[in-house]
């Protein structure tokens, strides 16, 4: 496609609820990153893949969060039992190559709101 | 790891005048230093970028310098347009580092008075 896409734009849900936020990268890009935007706050790294690698989950904020990625493309954030806390805009990104040193290309984000 | 402060959180200027935003960073090993500009309801953008072995970088209206002796790095906008209006998130990382390596500051909402 023509840019990161990310779905859905908008997601409310109930605390305690499951949530499923997909990112769909740029075509040939072989990293992907999932980062958190609170409100008033910076971006928070939450995961990275690399092409076939082990994911780098050292973002993650608990045991909560999950993500996997299908056939080098397709991404997946998981949320399970999800509280208020977790209500952030949620960033999927893409690069050609490995990170750090490399221009992300961001989607538009999930908007998340737990009530 | 890797600190990143931003100043200031809010800029409001008049349209034609210029805006500076400054960034500092903790870590030394630290060598990128991109700038990313997010547009209401978008995600971020690149917009400029500057590596260690550089000390500035111009694009058309914009620029960024960085004086790694003090260890801080600033964008420059001048004759601010309405679309300039936005909120600009500088971030730093180092070679060595993971994904983690790249650090946000927490962004600036710069205004354009018309």
């Amino acid at each position: 496609g023509a840019g990161v896409s990310q779905s859905p734009s908008n997601k409310v849900t109930e605390k305690g609820k499951d949530v499923e936020l997909r990112c769909d990268p740029i075509s040939g890009h072989t990293a992907l990153y999932w980062y958190r935007q609170s409100l008033g706050q910076g971006l928070e790294f939450l995961i990275y893949f690399q092409g076939n690698s082990a994911p780098d989950k050292s973002g993650l904020p608990s045991d909560r969060f999950s993500a996997e990625r299908t056939g080098g493309s397709v991404s997946t954030l998981t949320i399970q039992r999800t509280q208020q806390e977790d209500s952030a805009v949620y960033l999927c990104a893409s690069s050609v190559t490995a990170f750090p040193n490399e221009k992300l290309f961001f989607g538009s984000g999930t908007q998340l709101s737990v009530l | 790891g890797e600190n990143v402060e931003q100043h200031p959180s809010t800029l409001s200027v008049q349209e034609g005048d210029s805006a500076v935003i400054k960034c500092t960073y903790s870590d030394s090993a630290s060598n990128y230093f991109p700038w990313y500009k997010q547009e209401l309801g978008k995600g971020p953008q690149l917009i400029i970028d500057i590596r260690s072995n550089v000390g500035e970088k111009k694009d058309q209206r914009i620029a960024v310098t960085l004086n790694k002796t003090a260890k801080h790095f600033s964008l420059h906008i001048t004759e601010t347009q309405p679309e300039d209006s936005a909120v600009y998130f500088c971030a730093a990382s180092y070679s060595g580092g993971g994904a983690d390596g790249l650090t946000f500051g927490k962004g600036t909402h710069l205004i354009i008075q018309p």
